[in-house]
């Protein structure tokens, strides 16, 4: 079954405290990106990865960073998080040919900084 | 850079009848317009998209519109179920996919009365 997995779903952590979402695909996608959403804001784009070894910053990278060295995970880490980043993050992957484009979101994570 | 508005924020709709949900970008160099539908949840799956090479694009009962001179772009469902309730959320992106920068629009909570 073709799917993005996140880990954790849920975490409540306090400022400072470094952490890493972790976000894999099993679907050998080349693109995977990071978003944060929030009430009455929508979704934002935080990095986004055209590949291995290949990064580029978003909308709204502060705050974070990504690395991708596989090509199945792509985590989000943040090295000191402060209450604003608490948000629901997704992690996505994607495949596009031509016209065609497939797109997988994961399941959701939702931090709360304290 | 550039900036997605989305219009309504709410909308309420008789089941049968047909939604329509707009959407603007301020950058001439998009070329990349999907749209997400988000039910409560879960997360964001892609349901449409078009690119700026093509005017009008339909899947069954979903059809989306795209006037490049305007810089707008529309969703259109036709015949609702109960089941299109949902947020939608429309994005642009320069690229010519998903595999890049991309700003969403703020979304719409689309609600089907039975």
């Amino acid at each position: 079954e073709a799917q993005v997995t996140q880990n954790p779903r849920y975490l409540i952590t306090v400022t400072g405290k470094k952490l890493t979402v972790t976000c894999s695909q099993n679907m050998n996608h080349e693109y995977m990106s990071w978003y944060r959403q929030d009430p009455g804001l929508g979704l934002r784009q935080i990095y986004y990865s055209m590949n291995v070894e290949v990064t580029d910053k978003g909308d709204v990278p502060e705050g974070y960073k990504v690395s991708r060295k596989e090509k199945r995970n792509f985590p989000l880490i943040l090295e000191s998080p402060s209450p604003n980043q608490t948000s629901l993050y997704f992690c996505a992957s994607s495949f596009s040919r031509g016209e065609e484009e497939t797109q997988y979101f994961g399941p959701g994570t939702r931090l709360l900084v304290l | 850079g550039e900036n997605v508005e989305q219009h309504p924020s709410t909308l309420s709709v008789q089941e049968g009848d047909s939604a329509v949900i707009k959407c603007t970008y301020s950058d001439s160099a998009s070329n990349y317009f999907p749209w997400y539908k988000q039910e409560l949840g879960k997360g964001p799956q892609l349901i449409i998209d078009i690119r700026s090479n093509v005017g009008e694009k339909k899947d069954q009962r979903i059809a989306v519109t795209l006037n490049k001179t305007a810089k707008h772009f529309s969703l259109h469902i036709t015949e609702t179920q109960p089941e299109d309730s949902a947020v939608y959320f429309c994005a642009a992106s320069p690229s010519y996919s998903s595999a890049s920068k991309i700003i969403f629009g703020s979304g719409t909570r689309l609600s089907i009365r039975p």
